[in-house]
């Protein structure tokens, strides 16, 4: 069983709209979870971290962890194109731990 | 902003043939990291090197790999002997200490092997 499992789409969404990303994890152990957008050929950059359960937003950005189903959850509102970019969603067991990144979403927001 | 560099931004190489990349962490970092991304697939971990030795390392990361921090800013990759099979982008991140912070990635380097 893969560790962090997450649908590598594409995904074309129109200007505006709402996107909804998710990713599933299978390690009960695993205790941060990280969203990171990539952009072709570029590094990985962190868009928001969670620590166990909850939620977090910050701007158009809402990031759920339910630890209880292991399911992630990225929302974007107000999509825009410079919002296209590839999603890794991550976790970590611990803070100094190596980052276990799921394939990653491509996402394409269409103006 | 203070961030990761990485050198050359593209390596071409023949197998067989030794390469080293080369990062530039942050500068109060701590704590190292090397990951690699083969194309169309996910980035996967390599080694995670803290104190001046390696703290964890992956399958992948085998005898023909080392890492090494030669002075107090470089922290650098070697492959000995290149396979087809080691082309991929190659990353370097950096975090500033234990708890929680981020791992700062770098652009990083594309080894092409050919």
């Amino acid at each position: 069983q893969k560790e962090v499992e997450q649908d590598p789409g594409p995904l074309s969404v129109p200007e505006g709209a709402i996107v909804s990303l998710n990713c599933t994890y299978s390690n009960s152990a695993f205790q941060y979870f990280m969203w990171y957008r990539q952009y072709s050929r570029k590094g990985p950059e962190l868009l928001m971290y969670t620590y166990s359960s909850g939620n977090k937003e910050d701007g158009r950005f809402t990031a759920q962890v339910d630890k209880s189903s292991k399911y992630i959850s990225l929302f974007i509102r107000d999509s825009q194109p410079s919002d296209s970019a590839t999603y890794l969603c991550a976790t970590l067991k611990t803070s100094y731990d190596k980052v276990i990144f799921g394939p990653g979403t491509s996402l394409s927001v269409i103006p | 902003e203070p961030e990761v560099t990485q050198t050359p931004s593209h390596q071409v190489t023949q197998m067989g043939q030794e390469v080293i990349l080369r990062c530039v962490p942050i500068s109060n970092h701590l704590y190292f990291y090397w990951y690699r991304q083969i194309l169309g697939q996910k980035v996967e971990f390599l080694v995670s090197f803290y104190n001046n030795e390696i703290s964890e390392k992956s399958e992948i990361f085998d005898d023909q790999f080392s890492v090494e921090r030669p002075d107090g800013s470089n922290f650098t990759l070697k492959i000995r002997s290149t396979k087809l099979e080691d082309s991929a982008m190659y990353f370097c991140a950096s975090k500033e200490g234990s708890g929680y912070n981020e791992q700062f990635f770098g652009p990083g380097t594309r080894l092409t092997v050919l």
